[in-house]
């Protein structure tokens, strides 16, 4: 089956600088990458995400880059705010599955 | 999202019983999901179900069993079997949409199950 790997596990910047968490995955049939950003004790609230025929997507201070030949992905978050501080998930799916396996996880904490 | 209505929030279970955890969507989404959370891991596929009636084994199926009875209800028994029931579980849903065409999931609020 698919396995995701997600560095780093955490992550402190200052705010308004750039954060980086970044993903691989083992199966070169995922097709579909999403990430969700977690706040404390609340759901997962999906932020981003892109599919395997497109090589960037963005959206505002949000990118999400994929390298299908290296199979990785990574999220990039510019101009980082107090309030982007939450666990950051990335995910890998197969279309014909239409499963999730997700990423262990990424705390990014800004520091004001 | 407010489609999706999980309960309890907080649920405690006592040796050797069965409890079950609610999952509504009035999302008309074709697709559920059970995930279960542990602190430092990410999250963990229980079972899903793509169509009433029908639902399949995940990663981590044992101790756990569902039913999909209705489209919109998909509920989760944590059986006396599951020995370390302690996490936090998470209900999504999603559309199906093509073959090879992956849609959002969407998560409900979660419930958090300790052992008593």
């Amino acid at each position: 089956g698919e396995n995701v790997e997600q560095h780093p596990s955490t992550l402190s910047v200052q705010e308004g600088d750039s954060a980086v968490i970044k993903c691989t995955y083992s199966d070169s049939a995922s097709n579909y990458f999403p990430w969700y950003k977690q706040e404390l004790g609340k759901r997962p609230q999906l932020i981003i995400d892109i599919r395997s025929n497109v090589g960037e997507k963005k959206d505002q201070r949000i990118a999400v880059t994929l390298n299908k030949t290296a199979k990785h992905f990574s999220l990039h978050i510019t101009e980082t705010q107090p309030e982007d501080s939450a666990v950051y998930f990335c995910a890998a799916s197969m279309g014909s599955a239409r499963q999730l396996t997700f990423g262990s996880g990424t705390q990014l904490t800004v520091l004001p | 999202d407010g489609g999706i209505t999980q309960s309890p929030k907080y649920l405690f279970r006592k040796e050797g019983q069965n409890v079950t955890l609610s999952c509504e969507q009035n999302l008309n989404h074709d697709a559920m999901y059970w995930y279960r959370q542990d602190p430092g891991q990410g999250l963990r596929l229980i079972y899903y179900s793509q169509i009433v009636n029908d639902f399949q084994k995940g990663d981590i199926a044992e101790g756990y069993s569902v039913s999909r009875e209705k489209k919109e209800s998909f509920p989760l028994t944590v059986t006396s079997a599951q020995k370390n029931p302690t996490a936090f579980y998470l209900c999504a849903s999603s559309i199906l949409a093509a073959p090879n065409s992956n849609q959002p999931q969407h998560f409900g609020d979660g419930t958090r199950l300790s052992i008593l």
